[in-house]
């Protein structure tokens, strides 16, 4: 994999529904993985950095898990609400520099 | 805390002409401020790194001479446009890395240019 890579690329759910979006990235070279939620008009907000193998993040109702040495992440939201809806990026930097997947859209419906 | 701000947030220009964007931190000082640009389904991808005091560092593909960067402070870097074009229509972004943590950058709204 040479580039990072987002799936689906858009998700379209109900209230209440768990949900998880995947980011794969190169696992040569690897510092670090970062998520971010970006909602329209406003400046991307950064949820999770990860370094280490096997790590796993967790803020309320939002985790993530890193799996470095086969080069992927999974975000999840557990019980989905309308104000999740958002753009969830996933970028792998291999040192300053942030290379980004485009991002998963996530419409949560009430 | 680790508050980014650009202006303008928006901008129409006419072909030829320059156009100038902010980047500010404005509750921390930021040695490094980074530009990105967004086409249109496209990802984010870095333009340049700017360094406080020093040159910035352009990546691959991204003319110098028209990207114009300055980082002539801790809370401020700007990015001109020089003689844009309509292929420079995009959304550029900026983003800082506050000093004691360097994994984190924070990013500003954004600002959408529109060449006609």
């Amino acid at each position: 994999i040479l580039n990072v890579e987002q799936s689906p690329q858009s998700l379209h759910v109900q209230e209440g529904d768990s949900t998880n979006f995947t980011c794969s990235f190169p696992s040569s070279n690897f510092y670090a993985l970062h998520w971010y939620r970006w909602e329209t008009a406003k400046s991307p907000e950064a949820l999770f950095v990860m370094t280490l193998n096997g790590d796993e993040k967790k803020k309320g109702r939002i985790s993530a898990t890193l799996n470095t040495k086969e080069g992927y992440s999974y975000l999840y939201i557990k019980g989905s609400q309308p104000e999740d809806s958002a753009t969830y990026l996933c970028a792998s930097s291999s040192g300053y520099a942030l290379n980004f997947g485009k991002g998963t859209s996530l419409l949560v419906t009430p | 805390g680790a508050v980014v701000s650009q202006h303008p947030s928006w901008v129409i220009c006419k072909s030829g002409t320059s156009v100038k964007i902010e980047c500010r931190s404005l509750d921390f000082q930021a040695t490094t401020m980074f530009w990105y640009r967004q086409f249109p389904k496209q990802s984010l991808m870095l333009m340049a790194t700017s360094n406080e005091g020093s040159k910035a560092t352009y990546e691959q593909g991204v003319e110098k001479d028209k990207f114009l960067i300055n980082h002539a402070s801790l809370t401020l870097s700007t990015l001109t446009v020089t003689s844009a074009h309509p292929e420079d229509s995009s959304f550029y972004i900026c983003s800082a890395t506050p000093p004691l943590s360097t994994d984190t950058q924070y990013f500003g709204p954004g600002t959408r240019l529109t060449v006609l």
